[in-house]
């Protein structure tokens, strides 16, 4: 079966610019989460989204948000980019909700590079 | 605030030597995760342990959990050199924390023959 799918896979953005990154999880899968992963930070959790609600939040800017569409599909947007948001960013998806132990899968990341 | 920690960061290993990953976190934790990742690419997942005394072993590595000292291990068994990689581990808080991972920061392995 089809795994997680990110789009687009690689951009460049200006310091300044806003970016939607896109995910659509495995088929069946309503949890959809968010991660940033850079050298110097590891990886971050962002947010994660369960049927169409946030769930939780991670540690970052009000620059940085999402949401949950009613098929799971999710997007991530941040505004007004800068340098230190050239990152992977990665997103996942379980089955029911992470909480239950299941398996959780990533997609292949967006890298983002802010020139 | 939940920490987790790995060690080594770092790990150079012969083919055909054994070694150990460990993982540490700060509080307690009802789920963890080790992750695979090679350069330039995702997070392949390798184990999910869920309770303590957990063992899981796939191939060449085992994974187990020790949720009173707060510890997970992945073992190496006669490493080869498919397994370079970065290993992560994960750990989620409860249920209400869902799809939140907090993750320890890597351990870089090359293997060499």
């Amino acid at each position: 079966k089809a795994g997680v799918t990110q789009t687009p896979r690689y951009l460049i953005k200006t310091r300044g610019q806003q970016v939607t990154l896109s995910c659509s999880p495995i088929s069946g899968h309503r949890s959809v989460s968010w991660y940033q992963q850079t050298p110097g930070q590891g990886l971050q959790f962002l947010f994660e989204y369960f049927s169409e609600t946030q769930r939780n939040k991670g540690n970052f800017p009000g620059r940085f948000s999402g949401r949950q569409f009613s098929n799971s599909r999710s997007e991530m947007n941040v505004s007004t980019l800068e340098l230190g948001d050239s990152a992977l960013y990665l997103c996942a998806s379980s089955l029911v909700t992470a909480g239950a132990g299941n398996t959780i899968y990533f997609g292949e990341g967006s890298w983002l590079t802010v020139v | 605030e939940l920490k987790v920690e790995q060690n080594p960061l770092f790990l150079s290993m012969q083919e055909g030597k054994n070694y150990t990953i460990y993982c540490n976190y700060s509080t307690t934790s009802d789920r963890l995760y080790w992750y695979r990742q090679d350069p330039g690419k995702s997070l392949e997942s390798l184990f999910v342990l869920l309770s303590n005394g957990a063992v899981k072993q796939e191939g060449r590595l085992m994974a187990s959990l020790d949720t009173k000292a707060r510890l997970s291990t992945l073992h190496i068994t006669a490493a080869v050199h498919d397994l370079s990689a970065t290993y992560f581990c994960a750990v989620g808080r409860n249920y209400n924390q869902g799809g939140k991972l907090i993750f320890g920061q890597g351990t870089e392995l090359s293997v060499k023959p």
